[in-house]
């Protein structure tokens, strides 16, 4: 069975602090890896990582794929207070045939404080 | 604008009252998949389908059903509800060709429901 572990489950910081997130997986047939923020409504897509894009990079936020130790991290520098949300590392796997399915993990809630 | 769209966004039934909640995306994607988001469990696959008229179990597809007549569209069928499918439900789509375009799932906006 697909798993994905976050870590840590919550964490709270001040304006201006820099934040990592962790996520690492077991997956059988590994596609992707996405990271997704989600505030009070629906998960927004940030970033997509893939064998061959193993590091994104957009404005403050930023993500790295370790292929070897099964694990992404997801960088927050000059965290805002609009950065408070819930963080979400899903991957994507092969599960038969051209089939593929998503596993999430529990999500990191991110709480920025001015 | 491009999107997914469910309906309705919150929901109230009570035990045994079948119910639809529908989903369309206007994107011309492939694939499509239900999930329902519970406090601890985070977001589990429901069901998804590949393409028009080929759907398979995600993780906790008891108790629903789903189908895909249409591209665009992929209802969620909750035949005789219970108490246990009270959670928040989210639609996504995405390209089949996702991992070249690096283009994500798209979700809708929920549907919250409430079996009582």
């Amino acid at each position: 069975e697909d798993k994905v572990v976050q870590s840590p489950l919550s964490l709270v910081v001040h304006e201006g602090d820099t934040v990592t997130l962790n996520c690492s997986y077991e997956v059988t047939n590994f596609r992707s890896l996405l990271w997704y923020k989600q505030e009070k409504k629906a998960p927004t897509f940030l970033f997509m990582l893939t064998s061959s894009g193993i590091e994104k990079k957009s404005g403050r936020l930023s993500s790295i794929l370790d292929k070897k130790e099964l694990s992404s991290i997801l960088n927050i520098t000059a965290t805002q207070t609009g950065d408070s949300a819930i963080y979400l590392c899903a991957v994507e796997g092969y599960s038969g045939g051209s089939n593929y399915k998503l596993t999430f993990g529990k999500g990191t809630l991110l709480t920025v404080n001015p | 604008e491009a999107q997914v769209t469910q309906n309705p966004r919150y929901l109230i039934t009570v035990t045994g009252k079948k119910l639809t909640v529908t989903c369309s995306q206007n994107m011309n994607h492939e694939y499509m998949s239900w999930y329902r988001q519970d406090p601890g469990l985070g977001l589990r696959q429901i069901y998804y389908s590949m393409n028009v008229e080929v759907t398979d179990k995600g993780d906790v597809p008891e108790g629903y059903k789903v189908s895909r007549k249409e591209k665009r569209n992929f209802p969620l069928i909750l035949e005789s509800p219970s108490p246990n499918q009270t959670s928040l439900y989210f639609c996504a789509s995405s390209p089949e060709d996702r991992a070249t375009t690096n283009y994500g799932y798209t979700f809708g906006s929920g549907t919250r429901l409430t079996v009582v």
